[in-house]
């Protein structure tokens, strides 16, 4: 089955500069990359997503990167902000029939005002 | 407002006293899906239906059941409980199974079993 890394666990950026997080899967086959933030005390809510047929996809401060290759996505928020602290939960999407969900482990983001 | 309702949002047990969490949606979603999230883990899948009456088994479903009688509700229920269940618990909703990664969830529950 699928596999999702995801790196780092945590992560602290200063107000304004910008913050990365990385997922790499292990199915080729996967075809779509959603991502989902989730603050405290809250459930996860999509942020942006990406599918296989596109490179990059960009909404405002945030973008995420897909290289097919290597098999790995990356996250992208630039001039962070304090509401952008909470944690970001990277997924792969198996196609066929029945989409299989899998998540990775998660990142917490603290910006520090 | 469009929504997933979970209940109850926080809960203490003891070992074996069956429970059942609820899950309502009132986007006449097709698909739906219990999570739980552990520190470290990410979130697993436990059980997800792909419409009334179709449920299929996620990655972790040892100890759970699910039913889907209405097209709506999706409750979890937890026959016998034990420690190892103690988590943060999901459940979500998408339109329908291809969409299955565009999820919307609800606010969690957090169970705690003494």
């Amino acid at each position: 089955g699928e596999n999702v890394e995801q790196h780092p666990s945590t992560l602290s950026v200063q107000e304004g500069d910008s913050a990365v997080i990385k997922c790499t899967y292990s199915d080729s086959a996967s075809n779509y990359f959603p991502w989902y933030k989730q603050e405290l005390g809250k459930g996860p809510q999509l942020i942006i997503d990406i599918r296989s047929n596109v490179g990059e996809k960009k909404d405002q401060r945030i973008a995420v990167t897909l290289n097919k290759t290597a098999k790995h996505f990356s996250l992208h928020i630039t001039e962070t902000q304090p509401e952008d602290s909470a944690v970001y939960f990277c997924a792969a999407i198996l196609s066929g029939g029945y989409q299989k969900v899998t998540f990775g482990t998660g990142t917490k983001l603290q910006v520090i005002p | 407002e469009a929504q997933v309702t979970q209940n109850p949002r926080y809960l203490i047990t003891v070992t074996g006293k069956k429970l059942t969490v609820t899950c309502s949606q009132n986007m006449n979603h097709e698909y739906m899906s219990w999570y739980r999230q552990d520190p470290g883990l990410g979130l697993r899948q436990i059980y997800y239906s792909m419409n009334v009456e179709v449920t299929d088994k996620g990655d972790v479903p040892e100890g759970y059941k699910v039913s889907r009688k209405e097209k709506r509700n999706f409750p979890l229920i937890l026959e016998s409980p034990s420690p190892n269940q103690t988590s943060l618990y999901f459940c979500a909703s998408s339109l329908r199974k291809e969409l299955a990664g565009e999820l919307f969830f609800g606010e969690g529950s957090r169970l705690t079993v003494l």
